[in-house]
């Protein structure tokens, strides 16, 4: 199993600009969730998926989208980049057992907005 | 509502110190606990876990107990080494709920030799 995997790993955007970040995972798991990280702030929860169709808005949702269409992929859209999305992004995906929960991080886009 | 609280960083140890991460926590049902690790470039990834009361966690020679009593879940290590060097945290997720993964802020350890 590949896990959770993200494209790209780097991106630097003008202000305005927009772009899709990737996320996948091939563990089957239904729920996913994107975070951004920023220092001294932890990790923040932008949006999340319940499974196929449906999603939420996390803590900071504002200036993001997401879509479900598939278990497998789970994009995040910034529609008009602003430098306050400079951040790191992380999606995971979590397995679901009787009793516990478990979320699994992929490596990581970094986004510079200029 | 759900929160963690951990010890602020930045801290900086010298090789075969003791280590001791503070996290505590406030949770509206019956949370399980983890702490996650963190090293330079990188993503992250789970260090340990405990899911319910008086559970001890522990992998590569770090250790956590879940304390119910305390609402505590605090992170040791008898002797750090320079790969120790890393961000840590501790997060919670109560299930039942919205089951989502909430993190403390993040402690960041250096280890000088």
């Amino acid at each position: 199993n590949a896990g959770v995997t993200q494209t790209p790993k780097f991106q630097v955007l003008k202000t305005g600009q927009s772009m899709t970040l990737q996320c996948a995972q091939d563990m089957n798991h239904e729920y996913m969730s994107w975070y951004r990280q920023d220092p001294g702030m932890g990790l923040r929860l932008i949006h999340y998926s319940v499974g196929a169709g449906i999603t939420d808005q996390g803590e900071v949702p504002n200036g993001y989208n997401v879509s479900r269409s598939t278990t497998e992929d789970f994009p995040l859209r910034l529609l008009s980049a602003a430098p306050s999305q400079t951040s790191v992004y992380f999606c995971a995906s979590t397995l679901r057992a009787s009793g516990y929960n478990e979320q699994f991080f992929g490596p990581g886009t970094r986004l510079t907005v200029l | 509502g759900n929160s963690v609280t951990q010890m602020e960083g930045p801290v900086t140890l010298s090789e075969e110190a003791f280590l001791t991460i503070n996290c505590t926590y406030t949770a509206t049902g019956y949370p399980s606990l983890f702490w996650y690790v963190q090293y330079p470039g990188e993503g992250l990834q789970l260090l340990l876990k405990a899911t319910k009361a008086d559970d001890k966690g522990s992998n590569k020679g770090f250790e956590a107990t879940y304390r119910k009593e305390t609402t505590s879940f605090h992170l040791e290590k008898g002797s750090v080494q320079v790969s120790d060097s890393a961000v840590y945290f501790c997060a919670l997720l109560v299930q039942g709920g919205s089951e989502k993964l909430v993190f403390g802020k993040g402690t960041k350890l250096t280890v000088n030799p």
